[in-house]
């Protein structure tokens, strides 16, 4: 069966460092991969997605990143971390893009 | 993308039949409508999907009208575990946009003892 990891599960960071969370797929292929932001009390947003290896796509300009080294990997990235950062990021995958996503436990991101 | 409305929240007395509507008037022929729910602190999961016909599962039913323009998800039998947040979505059709699924606010159920 198919598995999602992401961790951590909790962080809490000052305002104007690095961040790197990560994302893993286990029991599938070459799957496309998401990553998503919700804010408190708000849906979610869509931030970047990967159809395969080194292949991202930013939904909206921000202070992150996104790189895709491994075909079952999926790294969320910030060199300087703002307060309007905070918020619950998901990380999801899909057989492709026509099928239905399954999304990780998420990561609660608090930046001070 | 076609535009999902949704009310804020809706309670359900345990045991009972939880219909949350959900209306897409703009959506396009080769739409289909999912339907996802997010229990407080956690990741989405996915219920279900349609696309014209009714469609059900171990989860839920969804109801589309034949004008496509409106849903409703049942659950049939709500249980305290159903408490979550719905979302309705419709998925953009054009492959070249990836498989973005665009979350609106959903519907806060709570399922009441």
């Amino acid at each position: 069966s198919q598995t999602i990891h992401q961790w951590p599960a909790t962080l809490v960071q000052p305002v104007g460092s690095p961040l790197s969370l990560e994302c893993t797929v286990e029991g599938t292929s070459n799957p496309n991969l998401y990553w998503y932001r919700q804010a408190a009390g708000r849906g979610l947003q869509l931030l970047f997605y990967s159809i395969g290896i080194d292949q991202i796509s930013s939904e909206v300009p921000q202070n992150l990143s996104a790189s895709r080294p491994q075909d079952r990997q999926f790294i969320l990235s910030s060199k300087k971390l703002l307060l309007s950062d905070s918020g619950f990021y998901l990380c999801a995958w899909s057989y492709d893009q026509n099928n239905e996503q399954f999304f990780g436990p998420g990561t609660r991101l608090t930046v001070l | 993308d076609a535009k999902t409305t949704q009310p804020p929240s809706m309670d359900c007395a345990e045991g009972r039949a939880a219909n949350l509507p959900c209306n897409h008037s703009t959506i396009s022929g080769n739409e289909y409508v999912y339907w996802y729910r997010q229990i407080h602190s956690q990741g989405p999961q996915y219920i279900i999907h349609g696309l014209k016909n009714n469609e059900t599962n171990e989860m839920a039913s969804l109801i589309i009208t034949e004008d496509r323009k409106s849903s409703t998800l049942i659950l049939p039998h709500a249980t305290l575990r159903d408490t979550a947040v719905y979302y309705c979505i419709v998925r953009p059709s054009p492959l070249t946009s990836g498989s973005r699924l665009t979350f609106g606010e959903g519907t806060q159920l709570t399922v009441n003892p």
